[in-house]
């Protein structure tokens, strides 16, 4: 079993339309949970950090973690073409004091 | 604040040379990782230095070395390299004094090995 572990997609939602994106993770250890947006070419890009369970909003993305069952996942309302990117999940474990990403979801917005 | 910078963009190498490849992390910031990135694998972590000492190890072969300047400046090293090392290498740099604060990426270092 992988330590995160992300569908890889793709995911197609209309313009206006709520984005679900879900991580699991394996180690109860672990302490904090980051979502990045990777475009195409480029490098990722930290959206959202989140470190107790529970929701945290930044404008249009929401990140929602829940420790007990270990899972992680990102909301964006609204979505919008530009949002169109995979976003990878990464973890902060406790093993090795070291972070794992997700190998990502590819999302498509279509106007 | 300038972000991290990396170079050089692109790389064009022949199996068995060997390439080196810089990283300088976001002022302030002490803790250099470096990740091969490949559309099958995803995000490997290779390795991460602090404060000029290597700090963690990814499971990779010791073909892959780096090291971190005083200035917290970094650089990786592959030798002997392969087909398989084609890749987008990207460094990472993070701050806060906290083993957990995020990671923040260059813009990457293109990779091929022909």
């Amino acid at each position: 079993q992988k330590e995160v572990e992300q569908n890889s997609g793709p995911l197609s939602v209309p313009e206006g339309a709520i984005a679900s994106l879900n991580c699991t993770y394996s180690d109860r250890v672990s302490q904090s949970f980051f979502w990045y947006r990777q475009y195409s070419g480029k490098s990722p890009e930290l959206i959202m950090s989140i470190y107790s369970n529970g929701d945290k909003e930044d404008g249009r993305f929401t990140a929602q973690l829940n420790k007990a069952s270990q899972y992680v996942s990102l909301l964006i309302r609204d979505s919008q073409p530009s949002d169109s990117a995979t976003y990878l999940c990464a973890v902060f474990l406790g093993i090795g004091n070291q972070f794992y990403f997700g190998t990502g979801t590819s999302l498509t917005v279509i106007p | 604040k300038a972000g991290v910078t990396q170079t050089p963009r692109y790389l064009i190498k022949t199996r068995g040379q060997q390439v080196t490849l810089s990283c300088s992390p976001i002022s302030g910031h002490r803790s250099v990782s470096w990740y091969q990135q490949t559309p099958g694998q995803g995000l490997q972590f290779l390795f991460e230095y602090f404060s000029e000492t290597q700090r963690n190890k990814g499971n990779f072969p010791g073909r892959f070395s780096g090291r971190q300047f005083s200035n917290s400046r970094s650089e990786m090293n592959v030798s002997t390299l392969e087909l398989g090392d084609s890749a987008l290498y990207l460094c990472a740099s993070r701050g806060g004094g906290q083993l957990n604060s995020p990671l923040h990426f260059g813009n990457g270092t293109r990779l091929t090995v022909t």
